[in-house]
């Protein structure tokens, strides 16, 4: 069975903070991997999607890599600010079937000011 | 252009009363999945439905049942609440471009069964 696990489960640092929040996958043969965010009380919003035949995506101040030997991807925030401050969660899908993503459970994070 | 929606929002229901919980998306997606979110325990899929006419389970099927009324559509019924299926409930859809699966969340459905 896939798993995915992230660490640390929870992370609080100062606002203008660079960090990384790690995602493990078990099964190296993935279609692709995703990061979303979840803001408390509300539903996932995807922020970055990476095919397995790419090394990163970037949108703004963030960055998403995939190392697929490994089993691992990370997700780069620069420049953190209190407004980044919620559960972000990776997902990790596997061809075959209907894709289904399997979840791992989230870091929580927050930025203080 | 709403994306997922899902009704209602918020229930409290009694044990072994039923409900459904409704879903739709306009994003013309194939795919629609329904995951309970509990502390502790993550995301887990309870029905997906890979296509129009056809669904399967998921992870934690047993109390539940599903229909994909349409493309747009994918309903998720409890015949008999139990207090275990107090959760967090969310719908999402994928599909579209080859080789793009995002998939898309609607809000949620906060269900407490006392």
């Amino acid at each position: 069975k896939q798993e995915v696990t992230q660490i640390p489960a929870a992370l609080s640092v100062p606002e203008g903070e660079n960090l990384v929040l790690n995602c493990s996958f078990t099964d190296s043969a993935i279609y692709n991997l995703q990061w979303f965010r979840q803001d408390p009380g509300k539903g996932l919003t995807s922020l970055l999607l990476i095919q397995s035949s790419q090394r990163e995506q970037t949108s703004g101040r963030l960055n998403a890599s995939l190392d697929k030997s490994s089993g691992r991807s990370t997700l780069y925030i620069a420049a953190s600010q209190p407004g980044d401050s919620a559960t972000y969660l990776c997902a990790a899908q596997y061809p075959g079937g209907s894709y289904i993503p399997t979840f791992g459970r989230g870091t929580s994070l927050i930025v203080h000011p | 252009n709403a994306g997922v929606t899902q009704t209602p929002k918020f229930q409290v229901l009694k044990t072994g009363q039923s409900m459904t919980l409704q879903c739709a998306q306009d994003m013309n997606h194939n795919s629609m999945y329904w995951y309970r979110q509990d502390p502790g325990m993550g995301l887990r899929l309870i029905y997906y439905s890979a296509s129009e006419g056809t669904t399967d389970k998921g992870e934690v099927p047993n109390g539940y049942n599903v229909s994909r009324l349409n493309k747009r559509e994918f309903s998720l019924r409890l015949e008999s609440a139990a207090p275990s299926q107090t959760s967090v409930y969310f719908c999402a859809s994928s599909g579209g471009l080859a080789g793009s699966y995002t998939q898309y969340f609607g809000p949620g459905t906060r269900l407490t069964v006392l």
